[in-house]
């Protein structure tokens, strides 16, 4: 089955730098969806990104079907912007498998 | 668009207990999933649905049931609840088809005293 790799597992960052989060998956790709979680919250669809690139305000999602790897840049980070981050590659239609996770805090 | 509810937003039970998590959507989706999270596990799969009144069992299935007795709606049943669990469980759903993006609900957290 799916494995997946997410780097780093935490981060920690002073408000205003960049942060680039990655995910490594070890079989062919049907989609990639990244999720976005606070402590104690719900998981909050960030990218639905099956290949390339995509935008959205300060985020930027690209993957690399090829090599096996999506990355997450978020630009000029915000204290609101702390929390977890998790891709989930998707094999088939009908099931993601998550990676454990990327814990962001982002420090005034 | 459309939400997704989940019932109840905290769950107490005993050990040996059946527990049942509720599930609804109104974005009128195929799809509906039920995942475990555990702290520093991450999410798995507990069942899926990908219409009504079918099941198909995920990565963690053994000690649940599972019912989609209508398209909007998925409950889950813990079959007897272990002593010290402590999970959240998360519903989601999906359009279905080739279509994988799914979209999830608020969360139900387990104690199990």
């Amino acid at each position: 089955g799916q494995q997946v790799q997410q780097s780093p597992a935490s981060l920690v960052l002073q408000e205003g730098e960049n942060a680039e989060l990655q995910c490594n998956f070890s079989t062919s790709l049907n989609s990639m969806q990244w999720f976005y979680q606070r402590p104690g919250g719900s998981l909050v669809s960030l990218f639905y990104n099956p290949s390339g690139t995509k935008h959205s305000g300060r985020l930027t999602s690209t993957t690399v079907i090829k090599e096996r790897r999506s990355s997450l840049h978020i630009s000029s980070s915000q204290t609101t912007d702390s929390g977890t981050y998790l891709c989930a590659p998707s094999e088939g239609a009908d099931r993601l498998t998550f990676g454990k996770g990327t814990q962001l805090i982002i420090q005034p | 668009g459309g939400i997704i509810t989940q019932t109840p937003k905290f769950l107490i039970g005993q050990e040996g207990q059946k527990l049942t998590l509720k599930c609804q959507q109104n974005f009128n989706h195929d799809t509906m999933y039920w995942y475990r999270q555990d702290s520093g596990k991450g999410l798995r799969l507990i069942y899926y649905s990908i219409t009504e009144n079918d099941l198909q069992k995920g990565d963690l299935s053994e000690g649940y049931d599972a019912s989609r007795e209508k398209k909007s709606s998925f409950s889950l049943t813990v079959t007897s609840a272990q002593k010290n669990e402590m999970a959240v469980f998360l519903c989601a759903s999906s359009i279905g088809g080739n279509y994988a993006e799914q979209f999830f609900g608020p969360g139900t957290r387990l104690t199990v005293l």
